[in-house]
């Protein structure tokens, strides 16, 4: 059974912090990682990554993939308020409906 | 643009009622998704259709239906709710597999 753990699964942390996210995986068939952000409601897209060693960069938020140990971590720099969120993980498989997501990091950024 | 529209936003239902949940998407996109996400847990698939007039299920098919007559349309149907189908339901829209999702605004059900 395919498998995608996050940790931590929450976080508090004060605005200024680096945060790192950690999502590990063990699924057949890898193809991809994507990383979304939930704030109330529907979550949003950040990275897609597809190839160990290669960072993805979107200004404060950096994401790496690294197959060999079948995890990538999400990196937040200098933390605003507007980053508390829900940060899920979800890897994709070669098919449609072989996703799996893992059960979320709760962050929050106190001020 | 308005992406991915989800009706209603809301709903209460007794046990045994049956509803339907219906997502539109104005992207154009061939692949549409229905997942359900519980306090604590992240995504789980319900059924995906991979264009116009096809259906699959996904991780957690029970007690769900859902049909795809027209390609910007997808619908989950609960034919008799039960409690353990209280949930935030969300329907999502991907121009091909393993492309990033796109996300409605979600549903909260209820169940009592």
């Amino acid at each position: 059974e395919d498998k995608v753990v996050q940790s931590p699964l929450s976080l508090v942390v004060h605005e200024g912090d680096t945060v790192t996210l950690n999502c590990s995986y063990e699924v057949t068939n890898f193809r991809s990682l994507l990383w979304y952000k939930q704030e109330k409601k529907a979550p949003t897209f950040l990275f897609m990554l597809t190839s160990s060693g290669i960072e993805k960069k979107s200004g404060r938020l950096s994401s790496i993939l690294d197959k060999k140990e079948l995890s990538s971590i999400l990196n937040i720099t200098a933390t605003q308020t507007g980053d508390s969120a829900i940060y899920l993980c979800a890897v994709e498989g070669w098919h449609a409906g072989k996703s799996t997501f893992g059960d979320g990091t709760t962050l929050t950024v106190k001020p | 643009n308005a992406g991915v529209t989800q009706t209603p936003k809301f709903r209460v239902l007794k046990t045994g009622q049956s509803m339907t949940l219906l997502c539109a998407q104005d992207m154009n996109h061939e692949y549409m998704y229905w997942y359900r996400q519980d306090p604590g847990m992240g995504l789980r698939l319900i059924h995906y259709s991979v264009g116009e007039g096809t259906t699959a299920k996904g991780e957690v098919p029970d007690g769900y239906n859902v049909s795809r007559l027209k390609k910007q349309n997808f619908l989950l149907g609960l034919e008799s709710a039960a409690p353990s189908q209280t949930s935030v339901y969300f329907c999502a829209s991907s121009l091909t597999v393993n492309t990033e999702a796109f996300f409605g605004q979600g549903t909260r059900l209820t169940v009592v």
